[in-house]
């Protein structure tokens, strides 16, 4: 079946800082991917559609200069949270559409 | 606009009883629904979705979930449990035409109780 790559897996940086989460798919091409953020005890959250190509959406509330969103490949979209602060400390899952939803095994971000 | 409604947060059962984990939806046009599984520290995985067809879906480890329009629910049932189903649970809808956005419940973590 399709898989999508998420690295890395956990990822603890300083306030201040910038981190890149790498979201891949393995065996298919996707043209489009998302990206969520799950607080504790509460669902997922979507922050953005990433398109190859051009520029992500994002969904109200979202930052677009916090949360940078970069899809240059049909197999790969990056995530850059940009002067990480704690309160964005989080769990951040990448999707990809084939057929269905096929997602990432996603980040633990801890910024101290 | 969609949303979806799990009303438990937790759900407690000893092995080997049956469990029930509800899903209630709303949405303004025809959905499709998804359920995932979220182990302890890692992502989701698909556990089954309905798309069209027959309202009863199963999965390969004896989940199952029956889509019921009339009250647009998506309740997650499986007849006897292992210790091993002990996960958060996630139902989603997307609506099946148009931009296909994904809407999640809040979840509901199963503890199976040996």
């Amino acid at each position: 079946g399709a898989v999508v790559s998420q690295h890395p897996s956990r990822v603890i940086c300083k306030s201040g800082t910038s981190v890149k989460i790498e979201c891949r798919s393995l065996d298919f091409q996707a043209t489009t991917m998302f990206w969520y953020r799950q607080f504790p005890k509460q669902s997922l959250m979507l922050m953005a559609t990433s398109n190859e190509g051009s520029k992500a959406t994002y969904e109200q509330g979202v930052e677009k200069d916090k949360f940078l969103i970069n899809h240059a490949s049909l197999t790969l979209s990056t995530l850059t949270v940009t002067s990480a602060h704690p309160e964005d400390s989080s769990f951040y899952i990448c999707s990809a559409r084939d057929g269905g939803y096929t997602f990432g095994s996603g980040t633990r971000l801890t910024v101290v | 606009a969609q949303s979806v409604t799990q009303l438990d947060s937790q759900v407690p059962v000893f092995e080997e009883a049956p469990v029930e984990l509800r899903c209630n939806y709303s949405s303004s046009v025809s959905v499709y629904l998804f359920w995932y599984v979220q182990y302890p520290n890692q992502g989701l995985q698909l556990l089954l979705k309905y798309l069209s067809g027959s309202t009863l879906v199963e999965s390969i480890n004896g989940f199952e979930a029956e889509f019921n329009k009339s009250q647009t629910s998506f309740h997650l049932r499986k007849p006897s449990v292992h210790i091993s189903d002990t996960a958060e649970y996630f139902c989603a809808v997307m609506n099946s035409g148009g931009y296909q956005k994904v809407t999640f419940g809040t979840g509901t973590k199963l503890q199976v109780i040996p």
